[in-house]
């Protein structure tokens, strides 16, 4: 059965901290990995993935693959609180739509 | 450039009721995705619809059905309702271009009592 993993589950850090989010994931025929981040419903797109190595960045955060060891990272550097959320990982396979989520990471950045 | 609508915001329904969640789909995309995420799990998803059709369905039971109109906007129904049910129910919508992902919705948060 296909599965996603992140790690950890939760997470407190001060402002200015770097943090690094995981996620491992065992299914068949991957083709992307995506992040999002949910601060109260509507998760929001942060990046997709789908070549190893290849480090997507945008401000504070990045993300890299790992196919050969099938796991992603999440780097947010300098945190603040408004980085506060939920932040999920969701794979998905070839031929095939749906996304599968892990149980996500809930970040919280005390000031 | 609106993004995904959702309605209603919450909900409160007793167990065997019936309800029914709208999605009006992001501009530009045709394709409308539902997913159930209970409290402290991530989103499961339950169908997807292109083109008026069921395309792809989750593991939920025939009491979750849905419907796509000519306008990609969409309906998530669910009968018999159990108390299990309550969650948030989100709906997604993309396009043809697959680079940026899923555009979520707000959700329903759907409470059964």
């Amino acid at each position: 059965e296909d599965k996603v993993v992140q790690s950890p589950l939760s997470l407190v850090v001060h402002e200015g901290d770097t943090v690094t989010l995981n996620c491992s994931y065992e299914v068949t025929n991957f083709r992307s990995l995506l992040w999002y981040k949910q601060e109260k419903k509507a998760p929001t797109f942060l990046f997709m993935l789908t070549s190893s190595g290849i480090e997507k960045k945008s401000g504070r955060l990045s993300s890299i693959l790992d196919k050969k060891e099938l796991f992603s990272i999440l780097n947010i550097t300098a945190t603040q609180t408004g980085d506060s959320a939920i932040y999920l990982c969701a794979v998905v396979t070839s031929g095939t739509y749906k996304y599968i989520f892990g149980t996500g990471t809930r970040l919280k950045v005390l000031a | 450039d609106a993004g995904v609508t959702q309605s209603p915001t919450h909900l409160i329904k007793t167990r065997g009721q019936q309800v029914t969640l709208r999605c009006s789909p992001k501009s530009g995309h045709d394709t409308v995705s539902w997913y159930q995420q209970a409290l402290g799990q991530g989103p499961q998803f339950i169908f997807q619809y292109y083109e008026e059709e069921e395309r792809q369905r989750g593991n939920f039971p025939d009491r979750f059905s849905g419907h796509q109109f000519p306008n990609y906007s969409s309906e998530l129904n669910v009968n018999a309702l159990l108390l299990g049910d309550s969650a948030l129910y989100l709906c997604a919508s993309s396009g043809t271009r697959q680079g940026d992902g899923y555009t979520f919705g707000s959700g329903t948060r759907l409470t059964v009592v």
